[in-house]
């Protein structure tokens, strides 16, 4: 299974600054995603970040407020840029297994936006 | 559109009630299935899959989940509920293109 580590864990920031999150697999993995889990709700999808290409963003989501990086096949970034106190969420990365067959979660990063 | 429905969004049992949570989703394709769980303040963790084959699924904890294609349903059972089984509980489906949408997720209170 894998092992994910996200960074940093929790944070509080300014309105209008930016926040990078960084996600750590310890194996070799296609795809990566990025959830955001808003208090009290589901996990909603933003992006899923294959290795050598570029993110693809579900609706209601873009690259300008979140852009995402994925230099190597253990590594990503998530950005929330510009940010404002509606963006204070439990920010996710996952990954699946070589097989596919289970998606692992990271330990996720809590962001409070003041 | 692809989505994923969760029917219950708070339940409260007792100890020893049976449990089952209901999970719907829209999509005439290949699908693989899942139930998560959340404890409070964890992150959150497998509790069963189905991809093919018999569709009662077991899973951890005495968990198990049925797959019924023809009502496009993956509903959640447990016969008899502990109190360390409250948590937060999400449906969740993988759709032909290999992102996973999940449901609203189901709080999952247990009175000891």
């Amino acid at each position: 299974s894998a092992v994910i580590s996200q960074k940093p864990s929790r944070d509080i920031c300014q309105r209008g600054t930016s926040l990078t999150i960084q996600c750590q697999v310890d194996s070799q993995v296609t795809m990566m995603f990025w959830y955001r889990q808003q208090p009290g709700q589901s996990l909603t999808l933003i992006a899923t970040a294959n290795q050598g290409s570029e993110a693809t963003y579900e609706s209601g989501f873009v690259i300008d407020k979140f852009p995402i990086s994925r230099p190597n096949l253990t590594f990503s970034t998530l950005t929330v840029s510009n940010m404002s106190p509606e963006d204070s969420s439990i920010y996710l990365c996952s990954s699946t297994d070589g097989g596919r067959n289970e998606q692992f979660f990271g330990p996720g990063t809590r962001l409070t936006v003041l | 559109a692809q989505s994923v429905s969760q029917h219950n969004h708070h339940v409260i049992l007792s100890e020893a009630a049976s449990l089952e949570l209901g999970c719907n989703y829209s999509y005439g394709g290949t699908v693989n299935l899942f139930w998560y769980v959340q404890y409070p303040g964890q992150h959150l963790q497998l509790l069963l899959k189905y991809f093919s084959g018999d569709p009662l699924v077991k899973g951890i904890k005495g968990f198990e989940a049925e797959f019924i294609k023809s009502k496009f349903s993956f509903n959640l059972r447990k016969p008899s509920v502990q109190w360390s089984d409250t948590a937060e509980y999400f449906c969740a489906v993988r759709f032909g293109d290999d992102k996973i949408i999940f449901g609203k997720g189901t709080r999952l209170h247990i009175l000891p």
